[in-house]
């Protein structure tokens, strides 16, 4: 394992549910991110935070909420999905986010969300 | 933007031999940073190697390799003397060293034959 942390793993929800996703990394890392994996598409980078500030925001949708209260931890908050939001979410991590220099993201196992 | 092309939805090889993934992308940048990553099924997501754009000698991690050819804009992974533990999803992707956008590649699914 690296050392980054996604739970739950699976999640069945309905549109109108209202559920969390949550990430957390152990690898005293500043900056962490959400990617989104649907079939036969490429990872999309959804959000970055570093030292706890978002730094990125990739037009995504507002029924997509993310929060980093501290370096450690990431969450997604979900509500009001559609059914084309179903895939896989990836958290990743790494060390802090200076411009040209390269540092290695450190990926998650993912959540498995299907939306009903 | 910058847009990271994998032509090669799936490939397969024999164990013991090697193989190579096509990648190719299209940035108008100088300085920049190409990743290759690979999934496992059911398996994290780890990085298999990188190359930095203003190094010309191509990046060497055990039995993978990199052809990059900057002018081309090809970034291709060579897999030497496969094993059945490369079979995986395999993930070309860029960075701009200028911003923290990672832009990724759709994939090329491995499949080693015993």
């Amino acid at each position: 394992e690296t050392g980054v942390t996604q739970t739950p793993r699976h999640l069945v929800m309905g549109m109108t549910n209202k559920k969390s996703l949550k990430c957390e990394q152990h690898l005293g890392h500043n900056a962490m991110y959400w990617y989104k994996q649907s079939a036969k598409k490429p990872l999309e980078l959804m959000f970055v935070y570093n030292f706890k500030e978002q730094t990125e925001n990739n037009s995504v949708p507002s029924r997509f909420s993310p929060e980093c209260p501290n370096s450690s931890h990431l969450f997604l908050h979900l509500h009001t999905l559609q059914p084309e939001d179903s895939a896989l979410y990836l958290c990743a991590s790494s060390q802090d986010l200076v411009q040209r220099v390269l540092y290695e993201q450190y990926f998650g196992p993912g959540t498995r969300l299907t939306v009903t | 933007a910058q847009t990271v092309t994998q032509s090669q939805p799936e490939m397969s090889v024999q164990e013991a031999e090697t193989v190579t993934l096509s990648c190719t992308y299209d940035t108008s940048e100088s300085d920049y940073y190409l990743f290759w990553y690979k999934q496992p099924p059911s398996r994290q997501m780890i990085l298999v190697i990188r190359q930095e754009a203003y190094k010309q000698q191509n990046a060497t991690e055990n039995r993978f390799s990199v052809n990059f050819q900057k002018a081309a804009k090809s970034f291709s992974l060579k897999i030497s003397d496969s094993q059945l533990g490369d079979a995986a999803m395999y993930f070309c992707a860029y960075r701009s060293a200028g911003n923290n956008d990672m832009r990724f590649g759709a994939g090329t699914r491995l499949t080693v034959k015993p």
